[in-house]
C-alpha cells in the first residue's frame, strides 16, 4: 500500500512570497489533515477535511493560509504572504473513513522563510 | 497550561536499557492515546494506540494509560540504537484531531 505523498520535500522562500504544498493521501482515506510542526514542537493541526468538506479549521491563520481538497482526494495548502514564523515542517496525514484512530503521516515539506 | 505536557529531553541511554517516556494531560475528555515515533526528517509513525486506561504490549514496547492521574507512559525494553528518534505522545476525544506533546528526543548509544 502506497503511503501519503507530499511535495515538494523542501522549499526556501523570502518573506512576503507565496508558496503551495501538495498532498496525495492513501487511496480510499476520507479524512485528511494538515499539521504544522515547528522545530522542537509537536505537530499542530491546521485543518481537517472529511472528503472535500472542512471539519475543523479553527487554528488555520485564514488571513494568509488557505487549503482545499478538490474531489475529496488530493489537497493543497497555500501560504500568501509568508512570514518568518511560518518556517516549519508541514505534515499531511490521512485516515480511513472507518473509525480507526490510525493517522498515516507523509514525510512532510520543510519550509524555510528568509 | 498546554493540554499535553511532555519533557523534550534529550534522553540518552546505553543499548539494552529500559526506557521510560511519559506525558501528562489536563483534558479529562481525552479517550484515545497514542505514541508516535519520528525519525529525523521523516513523518511521525504510529507505534502504539490505546483506548482508556490500562496496559498494552507489542513486542519490546508497552504503553500504559492512567486516566485517574492523567498520565501516560511508553516503555521500551532492550533498547536498540535504531530506537533513537523523537517520541511523540498524542491524544484526542471523540472524533476530534490529535493533540500532540512536544516530543522526547531519545538517543540509544551502542
Amino acid at each position: 500500500e502506497a503511503g501519503v505523498a507530499q511535495s515538494p520535500r523542501y522549499k526556501i522562500i523570502e518573506k512576503r512570497q507565496s508558496v503551495a504544498f501538495w498532498c496525495n493521501p492513501i487511496s480510499g482515506h476520507a479524512t485528511l489533515y494538515w499539521y504544522q510542526q515547528i522545530l522542537g514542537q509537536g505537530p499542530k493541526l491546521l485543518i481537517q477535511f472529511q472528503n472535500n468538506g472542512v471539519v475543523d479549521d479553527s487554528q488555520l491563520p485564514k488571513d494568509r493560509f488557505s487549503a482545499e481538497r478538490l474531489k475529496g482526494v488530493d489537497s493543497t495548502l497555500k501560504i500568501q504572504p509568508a512570514k518568518l514564523e511560518d518556517s516549519a515542517v508541514y505534515l499531511c496525514a490521512s485516515r480511513p473513513v472507518i473509525s480507526t484512530d490510525t493517522q498515516y503521516f507523509g514525510p512532510g515539506t520543510r519550509l524555510t522563510v528568509l | 497550561q498546554k493540554e499535553v505536557e511532555q519533557d523534550p529531553g534529550p534522553l540518552s541511554v546505553p543499548e539494552g536499557a529500559i526506557v521510560s517516556l511519559n506525558c501528562t494531560y489536563s483534558n479529562s475528555a481525552f479517550q484515545y492515546f497514542m505514541w508516535y515515533r519520528q525519525y529525523s526528517r521523516k513523518g511521525p509513525e504510529l507505534l502504539m494506540y490505546t483506548y482508556s486506561s490500562g496496559n498494552k504490549e507489542d513486542g519490546r514496547f508497552t504503553a500504559q494509560v492512567d486516566k485517574s492521574s492523567k498520565y501516560i507512559s511508553l516503555f521500551i525494553r532492550d533498547s536498540q540504537p535504531s530506537d533513537s528518534a523523537t517520541y511523540l505522545c498524542a491524544m484526542r476525544s471523540g472524533a476530534r484531531a490529535l493533540n500532540f506533546g512536544k516530543g522526547t528526543s531519545l538517543l540509544v548509544t551502542p
